[in-house]
């Protein structure tokens, strides 16, 4: 059981440049969501999914695109990166249908666009 | 909107003192409220969470909440108060409708002084 994991931990793009953010978790949970955390802003929600083939948009959701095809995967896409979206990015998922809530985090992905 | 307040970006605290750090929120609905830790370079871990029940929720590390429904506070406390408790402490909330997002606050940061 691996719980919540991300890769990579760390990326540097250049400004345009297309890149997608993994996420995947082994918990057969229904929810997994994006964060981005920036100093003073807190964890800022991008996009949330609660369940395989359905996605929704969160506070933040331009400049980004996810999708859901398995339970398991969450991928972020940023699709033309700016220098406004550096930033540490997390990914969780949660199982939320019942009493028994549980959210993990993953380790985070820190991006920097320059 | 729903939104969660943190009203203190830092608290500062002796150590063996008691500790609250406080959040507020706003929803149309009947929330579920959490209090998360960030210790430097990590994810974020859950230390309790408030569903229904009793309003006085325990969690980990000797961490406790109160669901203060007329107030609309939850704020998370300790009775005395540990050096390594410095950390960075979120408050979030989830609506209970169709709308699934969790929403955090911009985070509180600790400073446990020995």
């Amino acid at each position: 059981n691996a719980g919540v994991t991300q890769t990579p931990k760390f990326q540097v793009l250049k400004t345009g440049q297309s890149m997608t953010l993994q996420c995947a978790q082994d918990m057969n949970h229904e929810y997994m969501s994006w964060y981005r955390q920036d100093p003073g802003m807190g964890l800022r929600l991008i996009h949330y999914s609660v369940g395989a083939g359905i996605t929704d948009q969160g506070e933040v959701p331009n400049g980004y695109n996810v999708s859901r095809s398995t339970t398991e995967d969450f991928p972020l896409r940023l699709l033309s990166a700016a220098p406004s979206q550096t930033s540490v990015y997390f990914c969780a998922s949660s199982r939320i249908r019942d009493r028994r809530y549980e959210q993990y985090f993953g380790p985070g992905t820190r991006l920097t666009v320059t | 909107a729903q939104s969660v307040a943190q009203p203190e970006d830092q608290v500062n605290v002796a150590e063996g003192n008691p500790l609250t750090v406080k959040c507020t929120y706003s929803v149309s609905g009947n929330p579920y409220l959490f209090w998360y830790v960030q210790y430097p370079n990590r994810g974020l871990q859950f230390l309790l969470k408030y569903i229904t029940g009793d309003n006085l929720v325990k969690g980990s590390y000797g961490f406790e909440a109160e669901f203060n429904k007329s107030q609309t506070s939850f704020h998370l406390k300790k009775p005395s108060a540990l050096v390594s408790d410095s950390a960075l402490y979120f408050c979030a909330v989830r609506v209970m409708n169709r709308d699934d997002k969790i929403i955090f606050g911009k985070g509180t940061r600790l400073h446990i002084l020995p």
